[in-house]
Formats: C-alpha cells, sequence, structure tokens
C-alpha cells in the first residue's frame, strides 16, 4: 500500500534550517510529484511548491522561493524539504503529498511534521 | 486571505444534506478543476473529490462536487457524525502560478 512517512518534531531557533524527510513506499517513486503544503496551528492548507521526484525539477511558491529547498534521493524513494532563515511565523505542521504528473490531485498525504521556531 | 472563499463554518443535523461552496475566478476555478480535501483534527487531508465530481476510491457515494463558472461546490447527503470535519477546495491558479486553497469550513453535525 501506497505510504508517505515523514521525519519527526522538530524545533528550532529563529534564523536556523530545518529540513523535513519523506520517505514513499509501495508504489513507484519517479512516476509521481511530491508537493509540499504547511499549515499553521488553527489556519488553513498552504502549498509551498513541488519537486518531480522522476527529474528533479522543481517549483517553488513565490511566498518562499529563495528561502525552500526540494531535494530527491531516488534510490531511497524519499523526499526532502528545506527552509531557511526561520521564523516564528514558520511553526506549522509541514506535509508532503503525492501527486500524479500533470494534475493537482493530492491522492496520498505523509502524517505531518511539526517544526516549531521559538528563541 | 484566501484567493478562494469558503463559508468558514457549516452545520447541519444527521441524515441530512449540506452543500459547501468555493467561490474563485477566471484565473482558478473558472479554468482549472477542482478538488476537495476532508481534514480531521491532527490529521492529514484525505482527498475526497477530484476533477470537480470525481470520487477516489473508498470515499462513500454521499459525497460529490460541482463546479459552474467560476465556483463549485461539495454537497454531502445522508450526513453522519463522522463527517464532521474541515473541507478545503483547492485548484491551480494560473496568474498566481500557484497551487492555491480555500481558507476551508468547518463542519459540524448538529
Amino acid at each position: 500500500q501506497v505510504q508517505l512517512v515523514q521525519s519527526g518534531t522538530e524545533v528550532k531557533k529563529p534564523g536556523a534550517s530545518v529540513q523535513v524527510s519523506c520517505k514513499a513506499s509501495g508504489y513507484t517513486f519517479t512516476n509521481y510529484d511530491i508537493h509540499w503544503v504547511r499549515q499553521a496551528p488553527g489556519q488553513g492548507l498552504e502549498w509551498m511548491g513541488w519537486i518531480n521526484a522522476g527529474n528533479g525539477n522543481t517549483k517553488y511558491s513565490q511566498k518562499f522561493q529563495g528561502r525552500v529547498t526540494f531535494a530527491r534521493d531516488t534510490s531511497a524513494s524519499t523526499a526532502y524539504m528545506e527552509l531557511s532563515s526561520l521564523r516564528s511565523e514558520d511553526t506549522a505542521v509541514y506535509y508532503c503529498a503525492r501527486n500524479i504528473m500533470g494534475t493537482i490531485k493530492f491522492d496520498y498525504w505523509g502524517q505531518g511534521t511539526l517544526v516549531t521556531v521559538s528563541s | 486571505q484566501s484567493v478562494l472563499t469558503q463559508p468558514p463554518s457549516a452545520s447541519e443535523t444527521p441524515g441530512q444534506r449540506v452543500t459547501i461552496s468555493c467561490s474563485g475566478s477566471s484565473s482558478n476555478i473558472g479554468s482549472n478543476t477542482v478538488n476537495w480535501y476532508q481534514q480531521f483534527p491532527g490529521t492529514a487531508p484525505k482527498l475526497v473529490i477530484y476533477s470537480n465530481n470525481q470520487r477516489p476510491s473508498g470515499v462513500p457515494d454521499r459525497f460529490s462536487g460541482s463546479k459552474s463558472g467560476t465556483s463549485a461546490s461539495l454537497a454531502i447527503t445522508g450526513l453522519q457524525s463522522e463527517d464532521e470535519a474541515d473541507y478545503y477546495c483547492a485548484t491551480w491558479d494560473a496568474s498566481l502560478n500557484a497551487v492555491i486553497f480555500g481558507g476551508g469550513t468547518k463542519l459540524t453535525v448538529l
């Protein structure tokens, strides 16, 4: 069965960087995109961008451009999201989600990773 | 402020029908398909409707979606207590060049 398993809770200080991993199983990793979506406490869903797990091409939301980097390791079927220059407003649950290339249909989601930014 | 507008809350009694609206513009709903996600507290969202009106395998046929012009709707018939959750619409916005979500609707089953 398809599964996306994310890394654990992170606590970071303002100005630091955080990396969240998303390990895929149960399907051919390189046939799908991985999107990243975050949700601040009590707030709605916010799209951050995606990585094509096949060729590594990325697209970032303008809001995060320059501060976020997506990567993938095809040998490990794992996608990564790194967010730098963290500020308190980045405190959120970060989700990875599988998407069929050419669509915007997030059919499987990771369990979420809580990132807390606090001094 | 979300580009897609949803009512913040909706409520209905068990067994009844409820609809949740999602209003956008020509650059998003007007030119792209709409997906709907259900989210329970503390859990990841789940896809319940894609391509405006298609149900993924395993989603009850009590859930249906529609789109007209620059608006979309999610309808749930035969409402059950386990349908109580937050619901989000989502689509692509060609002007923003981004995936956008509605602000979410908290559904309460009275």
